[in-house]
């Protein structure tokens, strides 16, 4: 299994929902990321869980709340969004050390706050 | 500090004609490169990467790309372009971090028919 899948594909919610993104691998992977990515620019990077713990936190608001449960899941909690916040939200995975394979991608979750 | 910059937002090219992306990045050690494609709608997936090995590195679909130390640079290239490969494409370059990535602005390829 050389994938990373996120669910739901698409997401429509409402400012005063609370909502979750989910990502699931199983390569072994014990790096796991949540990206931020808005129309027309590369990705931004957002959390990084190493060992299911939080590693890097990139001044999130805390309106995004990450969690990872075991070596295999990640967890992105939303609540109190703002319109704004409408992006595509990428789940990666990689080695411990990404700098010789990179990233493994998912397809993402198109958030639209409304 | 390390950099990218990809130096064309938009190419355009004919069905069959050659691809070329360019990349320049800036590091203070030896880098490893990637180059990421993004299809419309899609997520990002790794074409091929370049990690202190051979310096002309071959990726799926039939694009390469050479590092280049004296010029700094990892050009994408492909000797004839297909309609599929309509897509944004990204040059990654590593950090001094070992999680975060630097990330290009993105070259949208277009492919005339």
């Amino acid at each position: 299994d050389t994938e990373v899948t996120q669910t739901p594909k698409h997401l429509v919610m409402g400012m005063t929902n609370k909502k979750s993104l989910k990502c699931e691998q199983h390569m072994g992977h014990r790096a796991m990321y949540w990206y931020k990515q808005k129309a027309k620019k590369p990705p931004e990077l957002m959390f990084v869980y190493s060992y299911e713990k939080l590693s890097i936190n990139e001044s999130v608001p805390s309106r995004f709340s990450p969690e990872c449960p075991n070596s295999s899941l990640l967890n992105l909690h939303l609540h109190a969004l703002q319109p704004e916040d409408s992006a595509l939200y990428l789940c990666a995975s990689s080695q411990q050390d990404p700098k010789r394979d990179g990233y493994t991608f998912g397809s993402g979750t198109r958030l639209t706050v409304v | 500090a390390q950099s990218v910059t990809q130096l064309d937002s938009h190419v355009s090219v004919s069905e069959g004609t050659p691809v070329l992306l360019r990349c320049n990045y800036s590091s203070s050690y030896s880098p490893s490169l990637f180059w990421y494609v993004q299809h419309p709608n899609k997520g990002l997936q790794l074409l091929l990467k370049y990690t202190s090995a051979a310096t002309l590195v071959k990726g799926i679909n039939g694009f390469e790309a050479e590092f280049k130390k004296s010029e700094t640079s990892f050009h994408l290239t492909k000797p004839s372009a297909h309609m599929s490969d309509a897509a944004e494409y990204f040059c990654v370059v590593t950090s001094d971090s070992n999680y975060q990535l630097i990330w290009g602005a993105g070259t949208k390829l277009i492919i005339k028919p």
